[in-house]
């Protein structure tokens, strides 16, 4: 069963600040791994999709990698604002062969603090 | 076109309490997924639609809970006897298709709270 972890859990951080985020999953199995960001009490905002395939995938400030073989994802966010101040979320998507559905699999998330 | 929506965005019921929540796909998504993320969680899986019919219902908890998609476009999630440990958000997505390279659209959210 596939299963996915966040660290930290919480992160706070000063304005300016370059920062990682990590997400390990279990099995290898995967098709992609998408990050996510999560306003409170707000939906899912897509970040950044990489490919089973892919090693990384950038956007503006973001940057995501994936090392499949070892079953982990980080996403590097650069000098920090505090509009970046939300939770990440880290999920992958099963080979449907294993799970039979092309469903997510979602951490617990990082809540991150940017510090003004 | 417009992206996935959900109504209510809260609903407050007392135990024991039926309840159904709405999920409008984005137009022509065949796919359908509905999700719940209770507090300090991630989202855990429900159940899948591909058109009409539930392709996947592994992820529901329990015969409480019980999801239709009548017509292929809007989702309806029911609870019934609803209990306090339902109380959580309730996403909905949607892809094109339902392939492995499809893009799941979230919507916002519905948070249910059971008193």
């Amino acid at each position: 069963k596939q299963e996915v972890t966040q660290i930290p859990a919480a992160l706070s951080v000063p304005e300016g600040e370059n920062l990682v985020l990590n997400c390990s999953f279990t099995d290898s199995a995967i098709y992609n791994l998408q990050w996510f960001r999560q306003d409170p009490g707000k939906g899912l905002t897509s970040l950044l999709l990489i490919q089973s395939s892919q090693r990384e995938q950038t956007s503006g400030r973001l940057n995501a990698s994936l090392d499949k073989s070892s079953g982990r994802s980080t996403l590097y966010i650069a000098a920090s604002q505090p509009g970046d101040s939300a939770t990440y979320l880290c999920a992958v998507k099963n080979d449907r062969r294993v799970s039979g559905t092309y469903k997510y699999i979602f951490g617990t998330g990082t809540r991150l603090k940017v510090l003004a | 076109g417009a992206g996935v929506s959900q109504t209510p965005s809260n609903k407050v019921t007392e135990k024991g309490k039926y309840v159904e929540l709405r999920c409008d796909p984005i137009s022509g998504h065949t796919a359908l997924y509905w999700y719940r993320q209770s507090l300090g969680q991630g989202p855990e899986f429900l159940i899948y639609f591909q058109g009409t019919g539930a392709a996947d219902d592994s992820g529901l908890p329990n015969d409480r809970f019980f999801a239709v998609r009548p017509e292929g476009s809007v989702s309806t999630l029911k609870i019934q006897r609803t209990e306090r440990g339902d109380s959580a958000v309730y996403l909905c997505a949607s892809s094109l298709s339902g392939t492995s390279t499809d893009t799941q659209y979230f919507g916002p959210g519905t948070r249910l709270t059971v008193l």
